[in-house]
């Protein structure tokens, strides 16, 4: 069955310490792995996506890394609006639909 | 691009009635998606079109459950007979056909069963 599974749960950070949220996944034959970001009481908001192993993508503080079997997404010297829950997900094994986890929820105070 | 766009944002209902969601995609996307997503969780699939087509429905969703897409436009979700266990956010997603890839996401319907 495919599964997508994300640690921490929750993450505290202050602000400027840098950290990484981890997802790790099981499906056949992955055509990608994409993050999210979503705010409360908002639809998720999409990232990046990732398709090979040793890709990187970046945008602002956050950076996606992709293995054969996980991605991390680190964030460097976060400030308190990149508080959110950040989800990842992938294809199903039909390629019809996205598998998402259950989320970090991260905290940066200042 | 006006973005995703779902109505109403929150609704309040006593178990038993019957609720009716409604999602406006944006205008060029092909597919439209409804997901749900309980406190904590991450989006759990629920069904999605093809234009006009329903393609896939999630075994999640019983038969109290049915969504149309009339059209090929908006796209609307019920559900009968409420009970308590379908209280969630109900999240509608739309993407260019060819599918899954880069899904924009309305803000939810937010429902809760008295």
């Amino acid at each position: 069955e495919d599964q997508v599974t994300q640690s921490p749960e929750a993450l505290r950070l202050q602000e400027g310490e840098s950290s990484s949220l981890n997802c790790s996944y099981t499906v056949s034959g992955l055509r990608g792995l994409f993050w999210y970001r979503q705010d409360p009481g908002k639809g998720p908001e999409f990232l990046f996506t990732l398709y090979s192993a040793g890709e990187e993508k970046e945008k602002e503080r956050l950076k996606a890394t992709l293995t054969k079997k996980e991605s991390f997404l680190h964030i460097t010297a976060p400030k308190p609006e990149d508080s959110a829950t950040y989800l990842c997900a992938v294809p199903n094994t039909g390629f019809q639909k996205l598998v998402f986890g259950t989320g970090t929820r991260l905290l940066v105070s200042p | 691009d006006t973005g995703v766009s779902q109505d109403p944002r929150h609704k309040i209902t006593k178990r038993g009635q019957n609720v009716t969601f409604r999602c406006d995609p944006i205008s060029e996307h092909n597919r439209l998606y409804w997901y749900r997503q309980t406190l904590g969780q991450g989006p759990e699939f629920l069904t999605y079109f093809q234009n006009e087509a329903q393609l896939e429905k999630s075994r999640l969703l019983s038969d109290r459950f049915s969504a149309e897409r009339p059209k090929g436009s908006f796209s609307t979700l019920e559900i009968q007979r409420t009970e308590q266990g379908d209280s969630a956010m109900y999240l509608c997603a739309s993407s260019l056909d060819g599918g899954y890839e880069k899904l924009f996401f309305g803000s939810g319907t937010q429902l809760s069963v008295l």
